[in-house]
């Protein structure tokens, strides 16, 4: 079973519509969650950020939280053809590296398109 | 401001061929990585450097070796290289590798190898 698991879509929705993007994770000590988007052929860019169970906004943007169903969600109000990207959860916790130390673990991501 | 930068942004070798990808990050952080990213696998760390003077493995490290030269740059490289290393390869720097610090990326070099 993968850390982290994410549906990789395709997603296709019209302009204006709401969009609910998923994570499951299996590592209860995960403790810091974070979206992020990436367009085609860029690098990922931080999104939103959180730490703690239930919601946080962001303009457009909602990201929730759910620890005691390991699931995390992030909402996009009004989407615009500029949000079609793809979205990537990632989790912080400590994971068992060669060298010990903490990691950012990513999801497959998810790839959203909003058409006109 | 530049953030991260990484150079070549694409690159064709033949197996058993050696190169270095470079990176650099102009934000004073502490903490570099380097991840490659292929198609339904997502993001997986290669390698990172808590702070200027250590390197640590990370999910992938073999047949990968990194050098952090300063604070600002933190370089990879493959000693021979081989098909299965065909993938698109990031840099990312936070300020510090604890948890809950957010990780900014480059814009990727983009490897072929035949």
């Amino acid at each position: 079973q993968k850390e982290v698991e994410q549906d990789p879509g395709p997603l296709s929705v019209p302009e204006g519509a709401i969009v609910s993007l998923n994570c499951t994770y299996s590592n209860s000590a995960f403790q810091y969650f974070m979206w992020y988007r990436q367009y085609s052929r860029k690098g990922p860019e931080l999104l939103m950020y959180t730490y703690s169970s239930g919601n946080k906004e962001d303009g457009r943007f909602t990201a929730q939280v759910d620890k005691s169903s390991k699931y995390i969600s992030l909402f996009i109000r009004d989407s615009q053809p500029s949000d079609s990207a793809t979205y990537l959860c990632a989790i912080w916790g400590r994971a068992g590296l060669t060298g010990g130390g903490n990691k950012l673990t990513f999801g497959t991501g998810t790839q959203l398109k909003v058409e006109l | 401001n530049a953030g991260v930068t990484q150079t070549p942004k694409f690159q064709v070798l033949k197996t058993g061929q050696s190169m270095t990808l470079q990176c650099a990050q102009d934000m004073n952080h502490n903490s570099m990585y380097w991840y490659r990213q292929d198609p339904g696998m997502g993001l997986r760390l290669i390698y990172y450097s808590a702070s200027e003077g250590t390197t640590d493995k990370g999910e992938v490290p073999n047949g990968y070796n990194v050098s952090r030269l300063n604070k600002r740059e933190f370089s990879l490289r493959l000693e021979s290289a081989a098909p299965s290393q065909t993938s698109v390869y990031f840099c990312a720097s936070s300020d510090s590798d604890t948890p809950g610090w957010a990780q900014y990326f480059g814009p990727g070099t983009r490897l072929t190898v035949l």
